[in-house]
């Protein structure tokens, strides 16, 4: 099991770039997720998916964020245009649930350190 | 809704020591119970999980948790720390519905010798 999967691992761009994150998600898992992580706020959700359908987006910072699932093993979360304040850890992960008695380990991959100047 | 305080920003303990880390959940009925690790540079791993049944669960690594329901709680413990144990931890909840984990902001545990 290749585990949850994302790219690039490190992304240096320029205010005003566009920028866009990549998972693949493990096999059979119906549920993905991205999270942003700083040291000021912590680990956030922003935007999950249940069977490639955006389920809840509040977490979404503002609407230069947009994240799609054109199937099932494969999301994208894309910042355009992006600025300073976007720096952080982007994180997917993957469950075969999402919540509730189904609820089952999220899998994490191993983040996308972004860095906007 | 459900929530979770990890009430320590910051643990050291000495290698060798025993530990226990703090998580409170908020939520009316029993609660689906997880505690994550992030080495760093990584992403978070499970350590731990509890959904019903007996309320000592035992992980990987040497870790254990009890869930204790009338102190809302799901405390963290290891009987002897070792310095690779250095990392953040996160609990996190999530309730009957379907609606995903909730993070608490984690515990950063430093380790010396």
């Amino acid at each position: 099991d290749a585990g949850v999967i994302q790219s690039p691992r490190h992304e240096v761009t320029e205010m005003g770039q566009e920028v866009t994150l990549r998972c693949k998600p493990i096999s059979g898992h119906n549920s993905l997720f991205w999270y942003r992580q700083t040291m000021m706020r912590g680990l956030e959700l922003l935007i999950y998916f249940n069977n490639n359908v955006p389920i809840d987006d509040s977490g979404m910072p503002e609407d230069r964020f947009s994240a799609k699932m054109p199937n099932a093993s494969f999301s994208t979360l894309k910042i355009q245009p992006s600025e300073p304040r976007d720096s952080a850890v982007y994180f997917c992960a993957s469950s075969l649930a999402a919540g509730g008695p189904l609820a089952d380990t999220q899998y994490f991959g191993p983040g996308t350190r972004l860095t906007v100047l | 809704a459900q929530s979770v305080t990890q009430p320590d920003i910051h643990i050291t303990v000495s290698e060798g020591a025993s530990l226990e880390l703090r998580c409170n959940y908020s939520y009316g009925a029993t609660p689906y119970l997880f505690w994550y690790v992030q080495s760093p540079g990584q992403g978070l791993q499970l350590l731990l999980k509890y959904f019903s049944g007996d309320t000592l669960v035992q992980g990987i690594k040497g870790f254990e948790a009890e869930f204790k329901r009338s102190q809302s709680s799901f405390n963290l413990r290891k009987p002897s720390v070792h310095w690779s144990d250095a990392a953040e931890y996160f609990c996190a909840v999530v309730d009957s519905g379907n609606t995903p984990l909730v993070f608490g902001k984690g515990t950063r545990l430093s380790v010396i010798a």
